[in-house]
């Protein structure tokens, strides 16, 4: 069974920096690109960044590009999301997908 | 990008009748258009996969239609607990999935 538990969220200022961590269980980890999904409060789905399976390629959505980084630690099974020069619209769910597998989400809160 | 529109936003429907949902792309995504169900405080359930395979453990109930630009989600009699959000999303673009806004199935 398909397992995404995604961690490091929290509540950060204007400005400031957070790591999100998607440790992966279930599957060939290293088999698969993975992808990172948010949802502001109260909005639909926005997708925000993606990964090969061997983190030679990545992907950014315009609203986030320059500041987020994506990045894969096959040996470790986990996906990460650094994130920075954060925003309040940033305020989102964040969820760690793969194919059409998904977490259950991590909140991240920027707000003075 | 592929933007994908759902209509309506907001669906009214009585306990028992059926329910349709539509979405639509800008440019053909031929089958590879996904529905999801969520409900407050949960992650994206995927209903629906392929256009019209239903994923793992989703009853008979739920079943889509549809190819290219235009795509269907129908409940065939609605229950308690299928009142929710449902999204569409194509994953033909990859990486640049798009999701639609929502359609929100509520009572009547």
């Amino acid at each position: 069974e398909v397992q995404l538990v995604e961690s490091g969220g929290g509540l950060v200022q204007p400005g400031g920096s957070l790591r999100l961590s998607c440790s992966a269980s279930g599957f060939t980890f290293s088999s698969y690109a993975m992808h990172w999904v948010r949802q502001a409060p109260g909005k639909g789905l926005e997708y925000v960044s993606a990964i090969s399976s061997n983190g030679g390629s990545t992907y950014y959505a315009d609203s986030v590009k320059g500041r987020f980084t994506i990045s894969r630690d096959n040996s470790k099974n986990t996906l990460y999301l650094q994130m920075s020069s954060l925003r309040a619209e940033d305020t989102a769910v964040y969820y760690c997908v793969k194919d059409l597998d998904w977490g259950q989400g991590t909140l991240v809160t920027v707000s003075s | 990008e592929i933007v994908m529109t759902q209509s309506p936003a907001t669906l009214s429907v009585s306990p028992g009748e059926r329910a349709t949902l539509s979405c639509r792309a800008s440019q053909s995504v031929s089958s590879n258009l996904a529905w999801y169900q969520q409900k407050p405080g949960q992650a994206p359930r995927l209903l629906i996969y392929g256009a019209s395979t239903r994923a793992t453990g989703i009853p008979a109930r739920f079943s889509g239609s549809g190819s290219g630009t235009e795509f269907t989600l129908t409940i065939s009699s609605l229950q308690s607990e299928d009142f929710a959000v449902y999204y569409c999303q194509q994953y033909n673009n990859w990486p640049q999935w798009t999701f639609g806004q929502g359609t929100k199935v509520e009572i009547k």
